[in-house]
Parts: C-alpha cells; structure tokens; sequence
C-alpha cells in the first residue's frame, strides 16, 4: 500500500534562510505527487505536483520540489524563507496511483520562522 | 463559486446525536472527496466520488458514517451516533479535468 512519511514533525528557520521538508514515498510505480500547505485555522492549498516529465517542479510561493525515484522522495525547498511561510506543510501521494484519486498525506511537518 | 464551500463551518454536538456536514464543490468538478484530519490520525481520506461511478467507500471509519451526492454536484457526509473520537476537521475537495485536488476550509466537528 501507498504511504508518505515526513521524519521532520517541526522544523524552525531563520527569516532569510533556506528551506527543505523531507518526504519519502512507497509507491511501486511513478507516483502522483503533491505538496500543500495548511496555515492557522485554513484549508490546505496546492503548492505544486509532480506528474511525470522534468523532475524539477515549480510551485507558488517561491517554493520548487524534485521527485528523486532513486531515493524514493519528493522534497521541498525554498531558498528564502519568509515570516508568512510559517505553516503545517503535507506531502501526498494519489493513492491509486493516478491523479484524481485519493490523496494519502503524510503527517506533516510544521515550520515555524525565527526573526 | 469560485472555491470550494462547506458548511457549517463549526458544528458541536452531544455524543449519539447525527451530523450532516455539506460541501459545494468548485462548479464543472466531477470527483468529490472526503478527508478528516484529527490530532492524533493527520489527514484521512474517507470517500470519494467521481462523476456517476459507484463511490470509493474504502476509507470510511464504521458503518455509521456516510456519504451522498446529489446531481453529481453538492455532498453531504452524515456522521450517525456520533462518539467523542469522531471530534475532527471534516475537510472536503474536489477535481476536475487533471485531477488537482482543491479544498476546502473545512468543518470543524466537536463531539461532547
């Protein structure tokens, strides 16, 4: 069965400084892959997805993840990190394995910004 | 709309009463998905519905939980006998054409 696992439960930065959440995935085929946010008492929003094509992905915010099939992971980075970004971040894998289908999340890791 | 909708936002209730917890989805969406997120569970998915194939129940908790869509639009997931440890976030999502999943705000339910 699918299953995403993110080791870090909470992760503080300095304002200004690099960023990068860890997800590893199990999934025996490509994956669908997916990185929301969830800030204070919101909904989750799309960072980005991966797909298939260049492993490299872009997102909003400033945010970029690379689908590394090898090390069977998926992880975010920033290369700046801004007060606004502290938030509850969850990687997801489309559980059967297309997109569309449900979503199976991580447990999430929650940044938190230092001035 | 423009988003996806739930209602109401904030539901408290007494233990063994039922639920009805309503999501709208993003207009011209066919698939619908249910999720809870719990402190102890993270975020679980419950069911799903996709255009008029029969819905994937795969992840509802107990029989006292269900779900219905009406018109291939909005849902209504129904929580029978409610019990403490059904206290959560009831989070609700659609997608249309690429399968992108969009939520929304979700329905925070309390069980005393």
């Amino acid at each position: 069965a699918q299953s995403v696992t993110q080791p870090d439960i909470h992760i503080t930065v300095s304002e200004g400084a690099s960023l990068e959440l860890r997800c590893n995935y199990s999934y025996g085929a490509t994956p669908y892959l997916f990185w929301y946010v969830q800030s204070p008492g919101q909904g989750l929003q799309l960072l980005l997805k991966y797909f298939s094509g260049d492993t490299l992905v872009q997102g909003i915010k400033g945010f970029e993840a690379e689908f590394k099939r090898s090390q069977s992971s998926f992880n975010l980075r920033k290369p700046s990190v801004h007060w606004s970004d502290a938030a509850e971040y969850f990687c997801a894998v489309a559980k059967a394995g297309q997109a569309g289908t449900a979503l199976i999340f991580g447990k999430g890791t929650t940044l938190s910004v230092s001035s | 709309g423009a988003g996806v909708s739930q209602s109401p936002s904030n539901k408290v209730t007494e233990k063994g009463k039922d639920v009805e917890l309503r999501c709208d989805p993003i207009s011209g969406h066919t698939a619908l998905y249910w999720y809870r997120q719990s402190l102890g569970q993270g975020l679980e998915f419950l069911i799903y519905f996709q255009g008029n194939s029969a819905p994937d129940k795969s992840g509802l908790p107990s029989d006292r939980f269900s779900a219905e869509r009406t018109g291939g639009s909005v849902s209504t997931l129904t929580i029978q006998r409610t019990q403490q440890e059904d206290s959560a976030v009831y989070l609700c999502a659609s997608s249309g054409v690429g399968g992108t999943q969009y939520f929304g705000p979700g329905t925070r339910l309390t069980v005393l």
